[in-house]
């Protein structure tokens, strides 16, 4: 298996702009989480799915974020506007309730 | 409220220096623990699995142990290629099934 597939690797967007971070977790896995890591907070859980159902999404910073995971292959995040403290990198993990495997993030500037 | 809470924040050791690194919990009760090694610009590669006091796991160097209350990770003769942040993550019966909770790691320096 390929592992958890994340695009993109890079993303420099200017502040307003709408960015999509795509995800397609490994195959079988019934859970899927999104993360950010920064310096200051370390690695936050956003929103995790489960059986493509968001399960918990209290860690979804505002409005401005949304998720979807329209089957089990495939999960987008979306910032909409985007703004400078979004800056971060994104990572998607899935699992099948037991540890987590992550994919390589997604390094996302908000300039 | 469930915690990870992981030290020291930063180690540097010379080649070949063993030391431990430390991860203690608060949960309402535990399910498992989990190590992670994160290299810089990459995702987290998961270790071990821990579920029970007393259990302990190995990998080359590398050996995690787990009381009621915390885990250790022992770092033996540790080479510059150990060099990484090592993160611990418990996932509890308590609150959401299925959600890791995160230590914020302990970076970890090897010098030849």
């Amino acid at each position: 298996d390929a592992g958890v597939i994340q695009s993109p690797r890079h993303e420099v967007t200017e502040m307003g702009q709408e960015v999509t971070l795509r995800c397609k977790p490994i195959s079988g896995h019934d859970y899927l989480f999104w993360y950010r890591q920064t310096m200051m907070r370390g690695l936050e859980l956003l929103i995790y799915f489960n059986n493509n159902v968001p399960i918990d999404d209290s860690g979804m910073p505002e409005d401005r974020f949304s998720a979807k995971m329209p089957n089990a292959s495939f999960s987008t995040l979306k910032i909409q506007p985007s703004e400078p403290r979004d800056s971060a990198v994104y990572f998607c993990a899935s699992s099948l309730g037991g540890p987590a495997f992550f994919g390589q993030g997604t390094r996302l500037t908000v300039v | 409220e469930d915690q990870v809470t992981q030290s020291p924040e930063a180690l540097r050791l010379q080649e070949g220096e063993s030391s431990s690194l430390n991860c203690s919990y608060t949960v309402s009760g535990l399910r498992g623990l989990f190590w992670y090694r994160q290299d810089p610009g990459k995702g987290p590669e998961f270790l071990f699995t821990l579920y029970s006091a007393g259990e302990e796991k190995e990998k080359e160097r590398l050996k995690a142990t787990l009381t009621k209350k915390e885990s250790f990770l022992h770092i033996t003769a540790p080479k510059p290629e150990d060099s990484a942040t090592y993160l611990c993550a418990v996932l509890n019966y308590g609150g959401s099934q299925g959600n890791l909770i995160f230590g914020k790691g302990t970076k970890l320096s090897v010098k030849p």
